[in-house]
């Protein structure tokens, strides 16, 4: 089973520019999460999708941060314009349900350095 | 959903069992424990969960208390490659499952020594 994709795998860019994150889930899985982790501490949820639509995105900072997920399977996350404070990994996941219990299958991230 | 506490860091000799503690106190009846890592520059994997019964899997055995306070993830035999942040995480259960958010604490830093 191919493993949940992200890309680029680095990036940095100067502060006030904008940057595009890409994540394809694993095949099948309606569900995806957009996670922020910065260094030395957890990941913190931004945003999850079921299929196309939005459930959760209270933790997204909106006025810079927007996130799609236009035909229910691959899903952007775009900052713009971009903070030094937004340095970190961000990390996708693709989520299996399965008998009420939550799998969640993680991307290698992007790290992404603002400069 | 519930909060848990775990130790910042912990070290284990290699080929000895690693205990990773967890207290969660406040865990509601319909909440599972799930345990991921985090390998540097990976992203979390998932360990193993549990709701009220010890459970086993090729990776790891989890135990939980009998009254779901606290629970310990126990790695039979470390190895080098175990090294990494372990996170507890407790969360509701919900019929048809639905998009309910992981929600990832600090962890415990785990250090296997050679």
């Amino acid at each position: 089973e191919a493993g949940v994709a992200q890309s680029p795998r680095y990036k940095i860019i100067e502060k006030r520019q904008s940057v595009a994150f890409w994540c394809n889930p694993i095949s099948g899985h309606a569900t995806l999460y957009w996670y922020q982790q910065i260094l030395g501490q957890g990941p913190k949820l931004l945003i999850q999708f079921q299929n196309n639509g939005v459930v959760d995105d209270s933790q997204l900072p909106k006025d810079r941060f927007s996130a799609e997920r236009l035909k229910g399977v691959d899903s952007t996350l775009k900052i713009q314009p971009a903070k030094l404070e937004d340095s970190a990994v961000y990390l996708c996941a693709s989520i299996l349900f399965s008998g009420g219990i939550t799998e969640a299958f993680f991307g290698q991230g992007t790290r992404l350095t603002v400069v | 959903d519930a909060k848990t506490t775990q130790p910042t860091s912990m070290d284990c000799a290699e080929g000895r069992a690693a205990n990773l503690p967890c207290n969660h106190s406040t865990i509601s009846g319909n909440e599972y424990v799930y345990w991921y890592r985090q390998i540097h520059s990976q992203g979390p994997q998932y360990i193993i969960h549990g709701l009220k019964n010890n459970e086993t899997n090729e990776m790891a055995s989890l135990i939980i208390t009998e009254d779901r306070k606290s629970s310990t993830l126990i790695l039979p035999h470390a190895t080098l490659r175990d090294t990494a942040v372990y996170y507890c995480i407790v969360r509701v259960v919900r019929s048809g499952g639905g998009a309910d958010g992981l929600t990832f604490g600090k962890g415990t830093h785990l250090i296997i020594q050679p």
